[in-house]
């Protein structure tokens, strides 16, 4: 069973950083794509970043280009996103969401993490 | 960049059928993806490549796509359908969503 967990979520303050980590389970990490994505409280789903199945690609939101960082761990089966120069509209739930057939849709989604940039 | 417009809110008798539109330039020529969201939990795939339904989706939920909408449908809708819906395709190198559409059940 293909089962994706979020954690590392918290209150951090404006301009500091946070890394979250996706834990994999189920399936062969190394083969998907995986990404990112985020809904701030009450609000819409917004793409954030994609990493390829071997983690030499990589692509990012404009909104979080240059700031965030994704990354991932294949012999751990585990997706990072390292947050840096966080802002107030960063606000949001954080899902890990996996691409099992290439197709830039996702079967699996975690369950999220909350972050919440507040002073 | 490239914008998916959904209505805000579609509503539904219990038992009717509920379209709910995603618009987009020439949509029809992409594949388009749906999700449902229910509250406090994480989007479900629904629909993929326009009329895939993933396993354990009921046959009720159907997609469609051309021109510049793309279309999903709910027949026989249930209280259970309640939630919001997402359209989503890959545009301009990136993940594109919909603003969503919250259905509700009468």
């Amino acid at each position: 069973q293909v089962q994706l967990g979020e954690s590392g979520g918290g209150v951090v303050q404006p301009g500091r950083s946070l890394r979250l980590s996706c834990a994999a389970s189920g399936f062969t990490f190394s083969g998907y794509v995986i990404h990112w994505v985020r809904q701030a409280p009450g609000k819409g789903l917004e793409w954030v970043a994609v990493i390829w199945f071997d983690g030499s690609n990589k692509d990012y939101a404009d909104s979080v280009k240059g700031r965030f960082t994704v990354s991932k761990d294949n012999s751990k089966n585990t997706l990072y996103l390292d947050m840096n120069s966080l802002r107030a509209e960063d606000t949001a739930v954080y899902y890990c969401a996996a691409d099992s057939n290439g197709w830039n849709y996702f079967d699996y989604w975690g369950q999220g993490t909350l972050v919440t940039v507040s002073s | 960049s490239y914008d998916l417009t959904q209505p805000l809110s579609v509503s539904v008798a219990l038992g009717q059928t509920a379209t709910i539109t995603c618009g987009g330039d020439n949509i029809g020529s992409k594949n388009v993806h749906w999700y449902q969201q229910k509250p406090g939990q994480a989007p479900v795939l629904v629909i993929y490549r326009d009329n895939n339904r993933p396993s354990g989706i009921p046959e009720r939920i159907s997609g469609s796509n051309s021109g510049n909408t793309a279309t999903l449908s709910i027949t026989r809708a249930q209280a259970g359908d309640e939630a919001a819906y997402y359209c989503q395709v890959w545009a301009t190198s990136s993940v594109i969503f919909g603003g969503g559409t919250k259905l509700t059940v009468l």
